[in-house]
């Protein structure tokens, strides 16, 4: 079993749609997660992080992270054509800065 | 802020020659440095982990001899692909972070490799 599971993808929805992106981990002692943006041929941008369990909004994203069910999950509302790109989960422990990626998935958002 | 460079962002080389990527940090001090490797529609691919002033940690499977990695400062960190062949062609991406930092990994924009 990989130390985190990311559905490849390709997801495609119409524009407005509501985006549910997320990925299963396996390792206990992950407790930052974050979600990265890559549009294609560039360097993944950092969208939001999560400390622990919870919830946390900014704008139209929302991340969520369950670490009973080690399950975490991305939500784009009122999604855009420029939302189009593959987004990766990634996470760590505590105390150090290596991350260990999902493969990332890609969303197609069609207008 | 925690803006990252790198330069060149795209390069051609002919097999047996050597590149250099350039990883900088525009705004910030790095204490941590990561070199990334990713293959179409895949992952990113960890290659490798550097601090300052210490001889960069390589990860199984990638060949230290092969991947030179130069951190040369707190906010410069070097990829030397020696004798590159068209195996090597790739997207090479670097990343920081800050020391303390919870955040996680600054990425730079990533430079494309292509060994003719």
């Amino acid at each position: 079993q990989k130390e985190v599971e990311q559905d490849p993808g390709p997801l495609s929805v119409p524009e407005g749609a509501i985006v549910s992106l997320n990925c299963t981990y396996s390792n206990s002692a992950f407790q930052y997660f974050m979600w990265y943006r890559q549009y294609s041929r560039k360097g993944p941008e950092l969208l939001m992080y999560t400390y622990s369990s919870g919830n946390k909004e900014d704008g139209r994203f929302t991340a969520q992270v369950d670490k009973s069910s080690k399950y975490i999950s991305l939500f784009i509302r009122d999604s855009q054509p420029s939302d189009s790109a593959t987004y990766l989960c990634a996470m760590r422990g505590s105390g150090y800065s290596t991350l260990t990626f999902g493969k990332g998935t890609m969303l197609l958002v069609s207008p | 802020g925690a803006v990252v460079s790198q330069h060149p962002s795209w390069v051609i080389c002919k097999s047996g020659t050597s590149v250099k990527i350039e990883c900088r940090s525009l705004d910030f001090q790095a204490t941590t440095m990561f070199w990334y490797r990713q293959f179409p529609k895949q992952s990113l691919m960890l290659m490798a982990t550097s601090n300052e002033g210490s001889k960069a940690t390589y990860e199984q499977g990638v060949e230290k001899d092969k991947f030179l990695i130069n951190h040369a400062s707190l906010t410069l960190s070097t990829l030397t692909v020696t004798s590159a062949h068209p195996e090597d062609s790739s997207f090479y991406i670097c990343s920081m972070s800050i020391a303390g930092g919870v955040i996680g990994q600054y990425f730079g924009p990533g430079t494309r490799l292509t060994v003719t």
